[in-house]
């Protein structure tokens, strides 16, 4: 069945570092990918999301490129700030319903 | 535009009781859907809604969980009676029907639910 594995956490970096939360997935068919963000206290909010093989979602400096041979869809960001520290969920949609991996916490200190 | 709302935000209750989830969807959005997050694992599918009807309740683990959305506006998912392994974070999400294409789903704040 359709599912989705991300790299586990806590991360935690430095202000300004470079980030890369890994993500891969299974379909059957042709999923759009996403990459949802839940800060603290808050509900998931959409960051970013790629429709077709080779797209890439941008959003707030994070970007994910659909990459169907390797079928990931990593999330990487150049320049980390503190108010990024969340936690990052890899999703699917091959219908109607989502598939979202386990979620990664990201710290990021001053 | 008034984004996914839930209520309550919190419930803590004891095992055996009842506790009743409610969902407010972006305001002409077709499609709900409710997922749940046990303590640190992914989020899980629970079930969909297409205005008033059921379209997939695969999600759903067992008959002490009822959702029901009538009149297809919000909707409640009911947990009776509660055991300790239904605690848990409850999303709701919203999406607009396009003929059964992918859309983007629109999240609630969630709400979270501890069984004692």
């Amino acid at each position: 069945g359709d599912s989705v594995t991300q790299m586990e956490g806590p991360v935690t970096l430095s202000e300004e570092a470079f980030l890369t939360i890994n993500c891969t997935y299974t379909a059957t068919g042709y999923p759009s990918l996403f990459w949802y963000v839940q800060y603290p206290g808050e509900g998931l909010q959409l960051l970013l999301k790629a429709t077709k093989a080779d797209d890439k979602g941008s959003n707030k400096g994070f970007e994910a490129t659909y990459r169907k041979e390797t079928t990931s869809f990593h999330l990487e960001k150049g320049s980390v700030q503190v108010s990024d520290s969340a936690v990052y969920f890899c999703a699917l949609n091959a219908g109607n319903q989502f598939y979202f991996g386990t979620g990664t916490s990201l710290t990021v200190i001053p | 535009e008034a984004g996914v709302t839930q209520f309550p935000s919190h419930s803590v209750i004891e095992k055996g009781q009842t506790v009743t989830l409610r969902c407010d969807p972006i305001s002409g959005h077709d499609n709900l859907y409710w997922y749940r997050r046990v303590m640190g694992k992914e989020i899980k599918f629970l079930l969909h809604f297409v205005k008033e009807s059921k379209q997939d309740e695969s999600g759903m683990p067992n008959n002490r969980f009822l959702a029901e959305r009538t009149g297809g506006t919000y909707s409640t998912l009911k947990v009776q009676p509660a055991e300790l392994e239904d605690s848990g974070v409850y999303f709701c999400a919203s999406s607009p029907w396009r003929g059964g294409r992918q859309e983007t789903q629109y999240f609630g704040p969630g709400t979270r639910l501890l069984v004692l």
